[in-house]
């Protein structure tokens, strides 16, 4: 079994759509959860952090952590164009050995069409 | 410059041949890491380098074998590389070790014929 388990999709949306974008993952020492956002070409860079259970919202962005499901969610509210990218959950134990080891998940292909 | 940088963006080696990929990072950290990419796989932490000391080496082959002689600047020396070896190798910087924010480069292309 994977550590984190993500859907590679292709995800096909319409503007202004809400997408959900899912992982699970095995690790219940995992504490930190991520969303990285990579655009064809380039690195991934980070949309959103949480650290534990809850939500956090940013703009058009909401991510959710849901610890004792090991489930952890990001919405994208009226989506654009623009957010055309892969996007990777990443997660983190908080210390020990894996001090700086992030876990990333397959990462989803979105695609939002005019 | 900003950011994280690296050089080359693109590159094509024989399995005989010896290359070395570079990154750069301008933002003050003292982590670096190399992460190796292929397509329909979740990136690969593949080392981690804290103020200049390695402190991971994730079962990573001897043929990849990395450099860090300052907290700016991280090397990645490939030697009788394989076709399996294929992928975009990422490097990444943050300000510890830690689960802080890592900042990526654009990553280096790699195709091994």
């Amino acid at each position: 079994q994977k550590e984190v388990e993500q859907d590679p999709g292709p995800l096909s949306v319409p503007e202004g759509a809400i997408v959900s974008l899912n992982c699970t993952y095995s690790n219940s020492a995992f504490q930190y959860f991520m969303w990285y956002r990579q655009y064809s070409r380039k690195g991934p860079e980070l949309l959103m952090y949480t650290y534990s259970s809850g939500n956090k919202e940013d703009g058009r962005f909401t991510a959710q952590v849901d610890k004792s499901s090991k489930y952890i969610s990001l919405f994208i509210r009226d989506s654009q164009p623009s957010d055309s990218a892969t996007y990777l959950c990443a997660m983190n134990e908080a210390g020990g050995t894996s001090y700086g080891k992030l876990t990333f998940g397959q990462g989803t292909i979105l695609t939002v069409h005019p | 410059e900003t950011g994280v940088t690296q050089t080359p963006r693109h590159l094509v080696m024989g399995m005989t041949n010896k290359k070395s990929l570079k990154c750069e990072q301008h933002l003050g950290h003292n982590a670096m890491y190399w992460y190796k990419q292929s397509a329909k796989k979740p990136l690969e932490l593949m080392f981690v380098y804290n103020f200049k000391e390695q402190t991971e080496n994730n079962s990573v082959p001897s043929r990849f074998s990395p450099e860090c002689p300052n907290s700016s600047h991280l090397f990645l020396h490939l030697h009788t590389l394989q076709p399996e070896d294929s992928a975009l190798y990422l490097c990444a910087s943050s300000q510890g070790g830690g689960w802080e924010t890592q900042y990526f480069g654009p990553g280096t292309r790699l195709l091994v014929l």
